[in-house]
């Protein structure tokens, strides 16, 4: 089972910041948030990840709550090649388990124009 | 580079023959994992290869469904007596899982699986 609730949809204006929550509330003290997206009809790609602390990366950030029992990623200036579902995924612990991930429904972003 | 590469892209075959998927995974990457998508759903984990460890098969569906992996090179998934419920994507993913970090999977484009 996936262990992270997403809203199933959400519209973005073109230009604009995409603000995609996730909530985790059983996640594990050594469990990391996973972020990938997947373009339609193509294989997920990895996005971001983190573990306590906010990551910021070239293709966005993330905001882990204190409480890591949620997170957001932001997409800064989306664009239309940005529509996509967007998965965040709880994984490990680390240190010799299976890193499988255990994708859920995700949340389909729409950049509109 | 060369990302994860997967064959054939499409595949349809009628109910009750078996099948072969390949996947070749990033050079250097040691751990190799399969999920399948069924259309409008979320990725189901079904078997990781990290190196010479014995695989996790804990999520493949039936005996039907078995992979290997030569080394730390290709892997193939074979479903024996296909069923219409096995149509899906069957996607291969590769990571450095280097096990003293997280690392993240890179994805191959997929397999479409059609059982008629």
């Amino acid at each position: 089972d996936a262990k992270t609730t997403q809203p199933p949809s959400m519209d973005c204006a073109e230009g604009r910041a995409a603000n995609l929550p996730c909530n985790h509330s059983t996640i594990s003290g050594n469990e990391y948030v996973y972020w990938y997206r997947q373009i339609h009809s193509q294989g997920p790609q990895y996005i971001i990840h983190g573990l306590k602390n906010n990551e910021t990366n070239e293709m966005a950030s993330l905001i882990i709550t204190e409480d890591r029992k949620s997170s957001t990623l932001i997409l800064p200036h989306a664009t239309l090649r940005d529509t996509a579902v967007y998965y965040c995924i709880v994984s490990g612990p680390w240190g010799g388990a299976t890193n499988k991930l255990i994708f859920g429904t995700g949340t389909l972003l729409a950049v509109q124009p | 580079g060369a990302g994860v590469s997967q064959s054939p892209s499409n595949k349809v075959t009628e109910k009750g023959k078996d099948v072969e998927l390949r996947c070749d995974p990033i050079s250097g990457h040691t751990a190799l994992y399969w999920y399948r998508q069924r259309l409008g759903q979320g990725l189901e984990f079904l078997i990781y290869f990290q190196g010479n460890s014995a695989p996790d098969k804990s999520g493949l569906p039936s005996d039907r469904f078995s992979a290997e992996r030569t080394g730390e090179s290709v892997s193939t998934l074979t479903i024996q007596r296909t069923q219409q419920e096995d149509s899906a994507v069957y996607l291969c993913a590769s990571s450095s899982d280097r096990l003293t970090i997280s690392d993240e999977q890179y994805f191959g484009p997929g397999t479409r699986l059609t059982v008629t």
